[in-house]
């Protein structure tokens, strides 16, 4: 079992929806929670940074961690054709340590106009 | 926001040349630097982390010899791919921190075909 399963999609919804995007973890000490979103050919751009549990919102983004289920979710309203990219989940048990940084595998999102 | 670039976006190359990919925080000083390979449809993978001024950390099973990797200073870290083959071929990401404890930043990556 991987530390971080992401559903790799691919996920195709029409302009205007609402997207949920989600990772499961089962390492208990992640306590630093990022979404990346990297379009193809391009490195990963840094959506959202959280700690803990709760929610962070910034514009049309939502970040979610529930520690209790070791779950976190990223959802994007009004999702417009340019949210078309792969997301990226990560995460570690101290803030800054790229060695102690997991990632999901990504979920490849496309928004029909 | 921290602004990490990286040189060439893209680069063919030949069979046994050496291939150097620079890697620059632009508005920030970054003491330590991260490179990943990414194969396609596929995560990042850690290859090393670079260290302004001391040897690089190279993760398991990455060979040293192979990426050799140079941190001269608080803004440029570069990464030469020694006698390249066919199987190096993929797309290779640094990263930077603004602080030892802050989210990674990303540079635009470079996509390295051998032929």
């Amino acid at each position: 079992q991987k530390e971080v399963e992401q559903d790799p999609g691919p996920l195709s919804v029409p302009e205007g929806a609402i997207v949920s995007l989600n990772c499961t973890y089962s390492n208990s000490a992640f306590q630093y929670f990022m979404w990346y979103r990297q379009y193809s050919r391009k490195g990963p751009e840094l959506l959202m940074y959280t700690y803990s549990s709760g929610n962070k919102e910034d514009g049309r983004f939502t970040a979610q961690v529930d520690k209790s289920s070791k779950y976190i979710s990223l959802f994007i309203r009004d999702s417009q054709p340019s949210d078309s990219a792969t997301y990226l989940c990560a995460m570690s048990p101290q803030g800054g340590s790229a060695r102690q940084l997991t990632f999901g595998s990504g979920t490849q999102l496309t928004v029909l106009p | 926001g921290a602004v990490v670039s990286q040189h060439p976006s893209w680069v063919i190359c030949k069979s046994g040349t050496s291939v150097k990919i620079e890697c620059r925080s632009l508005d920030f000083q970054a003491t330590t630097m991260f490179w990943y390979r990414q194969f396609p449809k596929q995560s990042l993978m850690l290859m090393a982390t670079s260290n302004e001024g001391s040897k690089a950390t190279y993760e398991q099973g990455v060979e040293k010899d192979k990426f050799l990797i140079n941190h001269a200073s608080l803004t440029l870290s570069t990464l030469t791919v020694t006698s390249a083959h066919p199987e190096d071929s993929s797309f290779y990401i640094c990263s930077a921190q603004l602080t030892p404890t802050a989210p990674l930043h990303f540079g635009n990556g470079t996509r390295l075909t051998v032929t």
